[in-house]
């Protein structure tokens, strides 16, 4: 069973540019969680996913940020018109189903630069 | 609001010694605590976590983590490091609300000397 699967696992931008991060969550499981982690810093929530919804965004900077889960395919993060704050490691974590027995699995991150 | 503490940045320890890295939480209701593991440009691996029953968590490695709600802590600890073991360690809390999303402590580097 494959693992949570990230890519492309580096990718440079320059400012303005746009950023697409994919995230093919494990087999099975249907709860996606992006996760941003500056550097030095802890990882920091931005979106919890479930096929086809947002099921909370809290953490998602209110603009050129926007997240998706289609019923198809991966979840895909999309930074529109990137700053040089935006260069993080963005990590992707899933999950069978919600409730409190059930471990996050991360990803590998993919890891942003912006020039 | 939720939150979790790690007061050590990093924290050193001979090889063969017993370690252990602290964490901290502030949480209402009961806690659901995570103890994740990151290794350089890699991906966060789970160690172990508290939902509830036994204080003391066993996980992987053999690491193991002991919950005490009167001090509000979960430290991680292994009775003998090894230099495989450096690494960041991350303890996390499970938000309470509807979305499962966790929250995590800044982190402790740990270094094993040989």
């Amino acid at each position: 069973n494959a693992g949570v699967m990230q890519n492309p696992r580096h990718l440079v931008r320059r400012r303005g540019q746009e950023a697409r991060l994919r995230c093919s969550p494990m087999k099975g499981h249907s709860h996606v969680y992006w996760y941003r982690q500056l550097p030095e810093e802890g990882l920091k929530f931005m979106v919890y996913l479930q096929k086809e919804n947002i099921i909370d965004e809290s953490g998602m900077p209110k603009e050129r940020f926007s997240a998706e889960f289609p019923k198809e395919g991966p979840s895909i993060l999309r930074i529109q018109q990137v700053v040089r704050g935006d260069s993080a490691a963005y990590f992707c974590a899933s999950s069978p189903a919600s409730g409190d027995s059930y471990e996050q699995y991360f990803g590998p991150g993919t890891r942003l630069t912006v020039t | 609001a939720q939150s979790v503490a790690q007061p050590e940045d990093q924290v050193n320890v001979a090889e063969g010694n017993p370690l252990t890295v602290k964490c901290t939480y502030s949480v209402s209701g009961n806690p659901y605590l995570f103890w994740y593991v990151q290794y350089p440009n890699r991906g966060l691996q789970f160690l172990l976590k508290y939902i509830t029953g036994d204080n003391l968590v066993k996980g992987s490695y053999g690491f193991e983590a002991e919950f005490n709600k009167s001090q509000t802590s979960f430290h991680l600890k292994k009775p003998s490091a090894l230099v495989s073991d450096s690494a960041l360690y991350f303890c996390a809390v499970r938000d309470s609300g509807n979305t499962d999303k966790l929250i995590f402590g800044t982190g402790t580097r740990l270094q094993v000397f040989p």
